[in-house]
């Protein structure tokens, strides 16, 4: 898991809140991802980012925000917009391609 | 478009034995592959990677991956299992220029490992 940190590790909200999961990088990496995993459909990508103050839409960006404000931190909101919120959501960071990955959170919506 | 397929949800292999988990690529221009391994509630962990050079990379735990560029593949072997791999395994493919972050990953489905005693 490297000099990834996600927290927290398990996260419990109620439908129709707005969630944000934290992601911090001590790897000084320009690029930082966000990715969406679900049993038996491997890992989606939600948004990733290149440089501090600019980031893209992944395959399933609908009902996530972030930002991108400081190059150790990239925050993912998840927004009552996201109809199935329930995951496991990965955050990395790369250099030179190669992607390292957090712990994770498993976020639980009821 | 970049693709990455494994063909097998699940692999069961018996201690000792050799191992092979599956994976094909497509991709626009020359391949960066990658396999990772994710155990349960974790994050996944770099294997290995094959950026050019020899078609047969080495990597960590004893895992080793051979790239195949007519046959668009990059399985996953290991001599002789351990109950220890047993873990979810993914394929990751992206295009780029060598040293550059840009290019994002494109993942696999993944594949089940597990290692019977």
């Amino acid at each position: 898991d490297g000099g990834i940190t996600q927290s927290p590790k398990y996260l419990f909200r109620k439908e129709g809140q707005n969630v944000t999961l934290s992601c911090e990088q001590n790897l000084n990496h320009d690029a930082m991802y966000w990715y969406r995993q679900d049993p038996g459909q491997g890992l989606r990508l939600i948004y990733y980012s290149q440089i501090v103050n600019d980031f893209q839409k992944g395959d399933i960006a609908e009902g996530y925000s972030v930002s991108r404000e400081k190059k150790e931190s990239f925050p993912l909101t998840v927004t009552s917009a996201q109809k199935n919120p329930t995951a496991f959501y990965l955050c990395a960071s790369a250099k030179s391609g190669e992607q390292y990955f957090g712990p994770g959170t498993r976020l639980t919506v009821t | 478009a970049q693709s990455v397929a494994q063909p097998e949800d699940q692999v069961n292999v018996a201690e000792g034995n050799p191992l092979t988990v599956k994976c094909t690529y497509s991709v626009s221009g020359n391949p960066y592959l990658f396999w990772y391994v994710q155990y349960p509630n974790r994050g996944l962990q770099f294997l290995l990677k094959y950026i050019t050079g020899d078609n047969l990379v080495k990597g960590s735990y004893g895992f080793e991956a051979e790239f195949n560029k007519s046959q668009t593949s990059f399985h996953l072997k290991k001599p002789s299992a351990l109950v220890s791999d047993s873990a979810l395994y993914f394929c990751a493919v992206r295009a780029g220029h060598r040293g550059s972050t840009l290019g994002r990953l494109y993942f696999g489905r993944g594949t089940q490992l597990t290692v019977w005693p």
